[in-house]
């Protein structure tokens, strides 16, 4: 098993692109969740979706959107990048949301 | 509201010395969840433990032991005769078992412990 796999590892973006966060897994597991790091902050909670075709908002959902078409696949969509968003994302995955495994992580910086 | 307070922001020992890394939450729920993870530098979360908080016998695995203390909202974790490897920064979570988005991990703001040769 790969775990859980995000792609890219590392992206820089000008302010106004769009760009889409990949994150698969092959443990097939229901819950699917996106976090995003930044220092001195801790992880927050984006987006989560609990099976394929549900997902709901996490604590800082603004300026990202997210869908769930297969089990495997949850991507992350920046629609118009902004400095604020420059951060490490995590994409998650579990049986249930409080038992996660995370993935290697992406590091988005944008100018 | 789920809160995690890791009121330790950084950490300097020397190799082979205890530390201990102090976690204190709250939550309004009985029934929940209380984890601990580690990021090395190269960045992935590594999960070390999940406590639920109807167990509060004290855990240890090798160097590593937990201390839960419901009377006091804590779940400490010691790291015993430290080495340079266990260099990294430490989360404490929290989530509630009520199910959908109160699952949520909550995450505190992490510590960063440097053990020095």
């Amino acid at each position: 098993n790969a775990g859980v796999t995000q792609t890219p590892k590392f992206q820089v973006l000008k302010t106004g692109q769009s760009m889409t966060l990949q994150c698969a897994q092959d443990m097939n597991h229901e819950y699917m969740s996106w976090y995003r790091q930044d220092p001195g902050m801790g992880l927050r909670l984006i987006h989560y979706s609990v099976g394929a075709g549900i997902t709901d908002q996490g604590e800082v959902p603004n300026g990202y959107n997210v869908s769930r078409s297969t089990t495997e696949d949850f991507p992350l969509r920046l629609l118009s990048a902004a400095p604020s968003q420059t951060s490490v994302y995590f994409c998650a995955s579990g049986q249930s949301l409080h038992t996660q495994y995370f993935g290697p992580g992406t590091r988005l910086t944008v100018l | 509201a789920q809160k995690v307070t890791q009121a330790q922001t950084e950490i300097s020992v020397v190799e082979k010395e205890d530390v201990t890394l102090d976690c204190v939450y709250e939550t309004r729920d009985t029934t929940y969840y209380l984890f601990w993870y580690k990021q090395p530098p190269s960045g992935e979360l590594v999960f070390l433990i999940r406590r639920n908080s109807f167990d509060e016998q004290n855990e240890i695995s090798g160097r590593y032991s937990w201390n839960f203390q419901k009377s006091t909202s804590s779940f400490n974790f010691t790291i015993t005769a430290s080495q340079v490897v266990d260099s990294a920064v430490y989360f404490c979570a929290l989530s509630e078992a009520r199910g959908g988005a109160n699952s949520k991990l909550t995450f505190g703001k992490g510590i960063t412990l440097s053990v020095r040769p």
